[in-house]
């Protein structure tokens, strides 16, 4: 158990529909990752919040946004689904921004879009 | 834009050793990360090298040569459970602290 906490655990809804993931990072971690796991892609960087601040972004798309909160817990909001966007989707925390900096990662929220 | 390869599959043999090689190309190294993954589970750290050498931890030890591009991760005595993905992962310089992850190597232990 890392101490990464996600919700939920599973998600199925239908295209055009939006959603919303959950994460609360370890106790002490000020930064929080998302990652997209797909089968044909491997684990793909999504975006980085630092201490409520936007840090470094990946290849996110439009229809996603992110954000953290004063408590350091963030959420992943995904719009205008498509079928397409079903994978795992993980989050991970480390204590700061960069550095020798280790991610742990939560256990996922596999999202499957019908 | 960075580029990681590792080998897709591997076997071995309980009781073996394995080294599983990542080559990488990128501007700006800032560390390499490999992560254990089990199907379905999230990834778990395993190692960091940030300069050339070798680093042991435990039946795991992970090399990397910078001029190279290159790390390699090996696993000793190897057990059934040890059955996962292996994710090797870059951090490049002005990113944040992002990772960049290959698409990570299949081990099958068997008996």
């Amino acid at each position: 158990d890392s101490g990464v906490t996600q919700t939920p655990k599973h998600l199925i809804t239908a295209t055009g529909q939006r959603v919303t993931l959950r994460c609360s990072p370890r106790s002490g971690d000020l930064s929080v990752y998302w990652y997209q796991q797909s089968l044909d892609q491997g684990l793909q960087f999504l975006i980085q919040y630092y201490n409520g601040e936007e840090r470094a972004k990946g290849n996110i798309l439009e229809r996603f946004s992110a954000q953290q909160f004063p408590d350091l817990h963030s959420e992943l909001n995904l719009s205008s689904l498509e079928l397409g966007d079903s994978a795992l989707y993980f989050c991970a925390s480390s204590v700061g921004a960069a550095g020798d900096e280790t991610q742990y990662f939560g256990p996922g929220t596999r999202l499957l879009v019908l | 834009g960075q580029n990681i390869d590792q080998p897709t599959e591997m076997t071995a043999t309980e009781g073996a050793i394995v080294q599983i090689n990542c080559t990488y190309q990128t501007s700006g190294f800032n560390g390499l990360f490999w992560y254990q993954q089990h199907a379905g589970e999230a990834p778990t750290f395993l190692s960091y090298n940030v300069l050339d050498g070798l680093e042991e931890k435990g039946r795991f030890s992970s090399f990397l040569s910078r001029s190279k591009g290159y790390s390699y991760l090996l696993l000793k005595e190897l057990q059934m459970k040890d059955s996962a993905s292996y994710l090797c992962a870059v951090r490049a310089t002005g990113g944040g602290n992002k990772l960049t992850f290959g698409t990570g190597t299949q081990l099958k232990v068997e008996l």
